[in-house]
């Protein structure tokens, strides 16, 4: 079982759909989550962290059940600009700051 | 701020030789870098984690003798492949824990290697 599983997509949708992304994770003992963003051919970029009481920011929510070990990321009003790869990222249960990277999910957003 | 650099952004090597890529942490100390590489459509697979003045951790499956990691500043380290061969093209990104941070990590812009 991988250690961070999402589903591939692509999920293809029009500007101004909303849109929910999700994850599981494998180690229990995780304690830190987060979702990135990769655009094609570019290195991933912070979107956002993941709190255990859920957060929002802008058109972005992110919600964590640690009972079920699952992480969502819910995009409201897409735009162009989303189309992207968003990675669910988990630390290892270790003191080393390792993160794990899902294999991420494709996002496509039509006019 | 938090600002990771990688140099070269892209390289063209022959089979056999070997390839140096930078990394730097631009305007903060980074205790603890690592080193990722990415196949197309792939993830990011961690290969190392290196810390400043010590060896470098290497994850299972990934030979430590054939990338050789230099961490030896607080803003630099390095990553060689060394006897490059076609299977190690790929996408080399690293990235950079600020000192007393949390699990946030910092991203460079990535190396594309190709060996031919």
């Amino acid at each position: 079982r991988k250690e961070v599983e999402q589903d591939p997509g692509p999920f293809n949708v029009p500007e101004g759909a909303t849109v929910a992304f999700n994850c599981t994770y494998s180690n229990s003992a995780s304690q830190s989550f987060f979702w990135y963003r990769q655009d094609c051919r570019k290195e991933p970029k912070l979107l956002m962290s993941v709190y255990s009481s859920g957060n929002e920011d802008g058109r972005f929510t992110a919600q964590l059940n640690r009972a079920s070990q699952y992480i969502s990321l819910l995009i409201r009003d897409s735009k162009l600009s989303d189309s992207a790869t968003y990675l669910c990222v988990v630390n290892k249960e270790d003191s080393s700051y390792k993160l794990i990277f899902g294999s991420g999910t494709r996002l496509l957003v039509r006019p | 701020g938090a600002v990771v650099s990688q140099h070269p952004s892209w390289v063209i090597c022959k089979s056999g030789t070997s390839v140096k890529i930078e990394c730097r942490s631009l305007d903060f100390q980074a205790t603890t870098m690592f080193w990722y590489r990415q196949f197309p459509k792939q993830s990011l697979m961690l290969m190392a984690t290196s810390n400043e003045g010590s060896k470098a951790t290497y994850e299972q499956g990934v030979e430590k003798d054939k990338f050789l990691i230099n961490h030896a500043s607080l803003t630099l380290s390095t990553l060689t492949v060394t006897s490059a061969h076609p299977e190690d093209s790929s996408f080399y990104i690293c990235s950079a824990r600020a000192w007393g941070s949390s699990y946030e990590q910092y991203f460079g812009p990535g190396t594309r290697l190709t060996v031919t």
